[in-house]
């Protein structure tokens, strides 16, 4: 079956605390990219990749980090997490390196940093 | 700045009536235009879309409309039904930019 997986799909955490979610394809899709929604202003792009090793920041990067050193596997990195990254936080990937193709969602993971 | 609005936060319709989702867009440079569709505890799953060079598309009850001199969009599901009821949100690209709006929330009443 087709998915985007993230794990953990629930975690609460304190301010400051490192913390990874990670993100799988199995579809060989070259784009990847991670979202965050937030009541009344939609999805916001944090990050993208285009390819392996190629990653490029989206409209809010700030306090995140990511990597692609596989084609599978995307991650997202809180390296210093504050209570204003509470958020919902979504991986996609489409089988084009651009837009103009419909993204696959993985369900979500819903970060709470106390 | 939200270049792309849907300024509907939430929309009822009855079941077999027509609902219709707006979305409006300030970016001139936007190319393609997608609609999404989420039920809770899941992600968005893609509904249909549309390229600026058409005014209409349509896949089985859901149609959308471009408007590219008012820089609008609609979706519309007919006959509407319960399992329609989630979230729609509207998404507008040009080249490595996608925005999205900020969802508007249908219930289809039985």
């Amino acid at each position: 079956e087709a998915q985007v997986t993230q794990n953990p799909r629930y975690l609460i955490t304190v301010t400051g605390k490192k913390l990874t979610v990670t993100c799988s394809q199995n579809m060989n899709h070259e784009y990847m990219s991670w979202y965050r929604q937030d009541p009344g202003l939609g999805l916001r792009q944090i990050y993208y990749s285009m390819n392996v090793e190629v990653t490029d920041k989206g409209d809010v990067p700030e306090g995140y980090k990511v990597s692609r050193k596989e084609k599978r596997n995307f991650p997202l990195i809180l390296e210093s997490p504050s209570p204003n990254q509470t958020s919902l936080y979504f991986c996609a990937s489409s089988n084009a390196p651009g837009f103009n193709q419909p993204q696959h969602f993985g369900d979500g993971t819903r970060l709470s940093i106390l | 700045d939200q270049q792309v609005k849907q300024n509907s936060p939430s929309l009822s319709v009855q079941e077999g009536r027509i609902s219709i989702l707006n979305c409006d867009y300030t970016n001139s440079m936007f190319d393609y235009f997608l609609w999404y569709k989420k039920y809770p505890a899941e992600g968005p799953t893609f509904l249909i879309s549309i390229s600026s060079i058409k005014d209409k598309n349509e896949d089985g009850r859901f149609t959308v409309f471009l408007n590219k001199s008012a820089k609008h969009l609609s979706l519309h599901i007919v006959p509407s039904q319960p399992g329609d009821s989630a979230v729609y949100f509207c998404a507008a690209s040009a080249d490595n930019d996608m925005r999205f709006g900020a969802g508007t929330r249908l219930t289809v009443k039985p």
